[in-house]
């Protein structure tokens, strides 16, 4: 079975401050990963993906992930964080069955004071 | 593009009650997936749709929980009788079919149904 382990449950942090999120999994085969954010009131949507390819993935409003498969982890970076970034962040994986299924970390509830 | 449509947003019941939470996912989707969000937990998916057939429902606590997606479009979950730990939020997520050797097309969510047992 596939597991998604999210390190930190809140991180609050100040406008300009560089973030990193940890997220490892646990999958012996081929996978895909995922982040998804969902900002206050609204959608869960997805923030960026990997499936194959370069390990360094570029999403959307200046995030990017970095997927190391000897360290089974695909942390979530931003150099320089908003007020605008507060929400919530999910890691997570799916592994290949066919059938898209996702598997979510707890997710990280991210705090950014102005 | 209209996307998720999800309804009630919130319900609160007693335990012991029942509950039907709708869902109408994004027009040519053809997978319909519903999670379970527990507060202060990820979202945990209950149980998939392709068209009108199920392909995964291992996570379904069929005793209480029911699942229907008759015309392969529109869907209704169902919690009969509710219990206090059945408090959640419900997604619906849709998503195309995978194709061309993929396993994964993205997954669209819905607003969600927040249900509190009382």
């Amino acid at each position: 079975a596939q597991s998604v382990s999210q390190h930190n449950h809140h991180v609050i942090l100040s406008e300009a401050a560089s973030l990193e999120l940890g997220c490892n999994y646990s999958y012996g085969g081929t996978v895909n990963l995922f982040w998804y954010v969902q900002y206050p009131g609204q959608h869960l949507q997805l923030l960026l993906k990997y499936f194959s390819g370069d390990p360094l993935v570029k999403g959307i409003k200046g995030f990017e992930a970095e997927f190391i498969k000897s360290k089974f982890s695909f942390n979530l970076r931003k150099p320089s964080v908003q007020w605008s970034d507060t929400a919530e962040y999910f890691c997570a994986v799916n592994g290949g069955s066919g059938y898209s299924t996702l598997t979510f970390g707890k997710g990280t509830m991210l705090l950014v004071s102005p | 593009e209209a996307g998720v449509a999800q309804s009630p947003r919130y319900k609160i019941i007693e335990k012991r009650q029942s509950v039907a939470f709708w869902c109408n996912p994004i027009s040519g989707h053809a997978t319909l997936y519903w999670y379970q969000q527990i507060l202060g937990q990820g979202p945990k998916l209950l149980i998939q749709f392709q068209n009108n057939g199920v392909v995964d429902d291992s996570q379904l606590p069929k005793d209480r929980f029911s699942a229907e997606r008759l015309k392969g479009v529109d869907s209704t979950l169902k919690i009969q009788p509710a219990k206090l730990e059945d408090s959640a939020v419900y997604l619906c997520a849709s998503s195309l079919v995978p194709s061309g050797g993929s396993s994964y097309n993205e997954q669209f969510f819905g607003p969600g149904t927040r249900l509190t047992v009382l």
